[in-house]
């Protein structure tokens, strides 16, 4: 089946520490992009990348950093200069141009940090 | 700076009844998409439909319907006959396109739906 994956599910770190979050996808799509989530608010995002080897900040990039070595994978790493790392962080996939069709989502990786 | 508002944080109907989601946004293009998202209890985001603002007739997807009035900035979300799988937060987004030509999604705050059985 063709889609995205987040791994892992939930994941638990000791503030002070870089953590990793996973996003593959098979549906072959060109555009990927990394959204946060805090509760009572929508998505906001982190990151995109058009093509490999090429990627942009978004609305709130401060405290991250990504990579897009392969079409199909897109990582996202918190780092500890992020303040408040604890939120829902959901990755996203799309054919370009971006507008034209819609993203898919991946299921998504909570994220603790105390 | 494109924006979008969503003034219902919270809705609640009973099933077979017709809601309707409000949404607003603000932009300086003309042309553009806008979409509604759902994510249910598990966390996933579903497209739920899309409009492109070119088009005047309002998209249609089953039970789902919206309200497309581009010169008030308004893009309300029906659903009809409710169902009890309609539970969810539902998200209003606009594409917009960045100084270097790459499109993203803002989304509203989000308006949480509950049917009643």
């Amino acid at each position: 089946d063709g889609g995205i994956t987040q791994s892992p599910k939930y994941l638990f770190r000791k503030e002070g520490q870089n953590v990793t979050l996973s996003c593959e996808q098979n549906l072959n799509h060109d555009a990927m992009y990394w959204y946060r989530q805090d509760p009572g608010q929508g998505l906001r995002l982190i990151y995109y990348s058009q093509i490999v080897n090429d990627f942009q900040k978004g609305d709130i990039a401060e405290g991250y950093s990504v990579s897009r070595e392969k079409k199909e994978s897109f990582p996202l790493t918190v780092t500890s200069a992020q303040k408040n790392p604890t939120a829902f962080y959901l990755c996203a996939s799309s054919i370009l141009p971006a507008g034209a069709y819609e993203q898919y989502f991946g299921p998504g990786t909570r994220l603790t940090v105390t | 700076a494109q924006t979008v508002t969503q003034s219902q944080p919270e809705m609640s109907v009973q099933e077979a009844e017709t809601v309707t989601l409000s949404c607003t946004y603000d932009t300086s293009e003309s042309n553009y998409y806008l979409f509604w998202y759902k994510q249910p209890p598990s966390r996933q985001m579903i497209l739920v439909i899309r409009q492109e603002a070119y088009k005047q007739q309002n998209a249609t997807e089953n039970r789902f319907s919206v309200n497309f009035q581009k010169a008030a900035k308004s893009f309300s979300l029906k659903i009809s006959d409710s169902q009890l799988g309609d539970t969810a937060m539902y998200f209003c987004a606009f594409m917009k396109r960045d100084p270097q030509g790459a499109q993203k999604l803002v989304f509203g705050q989000g308006t949480r739906l509950t049917i009643n059985p």
